[in-house]
């Protein structure tokens, strides 16, 4: 119940694409599901959270879309670029406790 | 305001050694947390400590790790007698407080074991 299931493992997109990347959850009582990006040798970054009161956020050409009732949620990268290649970390968390990581997805955006 | 700070970058040690990792957490942050990475893998929690408090060490072997976060100074992650599966990156990540969800990495110890 405290898995979070993401998918696909890898990814590839041309240049100026959509990216989705989705993941699934079982655990109702999570309550704040963020995305992290990660490139080689460096440490996750933050990219974009939401909360399950909410449906979709956006931030510049990065969307979280939230199904609550399917317990899903997705990251959309808009007009993909080639610098947005890297393995992004889905993750999710009950209040008080650690973030819970999927598996990640490696996305390569070709020129 | 400086990010989370973790040192060493990266660390050799052989077989039967002990490996201490250091994390400074961000100004103001009071909960750390420490996850490990595999090659191809996705983060594993260790262990979720407050100052001078471990809230939540299930994820971390029963044998030879322990970690730290005194009321001065870097949380301590110590790995005793280290064996090749030991061989990760070992990340830190903090976060102001339990109602505050945002939680920042550092950069990593990437540990090898020969």
């Amino acid at each position: 119940q405290q898995q979070v299931k993401q998918s696909p493992q890898s990814l590839i997109v041309q240049k100026g694409g959509i990216s989705i990347i989705n993941c699934a959850y079982e655990n109702t009582a999570f309550d704040y599901f963020p995305w992290y990006q990660q490139f080689p040798g460096k440490g996750p970054a933050l990219l974009i959270a939401i909360r399950p009161d909410v449906s979709e956020k956006k931030e510049g050409r990065f969307t979280i879309s939230f199904n609550k009732s399917a317990k899903q949620f997705s990251l959309h990268i808009m007009d993909s670029q080639p610098g947005d290649s890297a393995t992004y970390f889905c993750a999710a968390r009950i209040v008080g406790t650690a973030l819970i990581f999927g598996k990640g997805t490696t996305l390569s955006v070709s020129s | 305001n400086a990010g989370v700070m973790q040192n060493p970058r990266h660390l050799v040690r052989r077989r039967g050694q002990e490996a201490r990792l250091r994390c400074s957490p961000m100004k103001g942050h009071s909960h750390v947390y420490w996850y490990r990475q595999l090659p191809e893998e996705g983060l594993k929690f260790m262990v979720y400590l407050q100052k001078e408090n471990i809230i939540d060490e299930s994820g971390m072997p029963k044998e030879r790790f322990s970690a730290e976060f005194p009321k001065e100074g870097p949380s301590i992650l110590r790995i005793q007698q280290v064996v090749r599966g030991d061989s990760a990156a070992y990340f830190c990540a903090s976060s102001p407080g339990t109602m505050n969800t945002e939680a920042f990495f550092g950069q990593g110890t990437r540990l090898t074991v020969v």
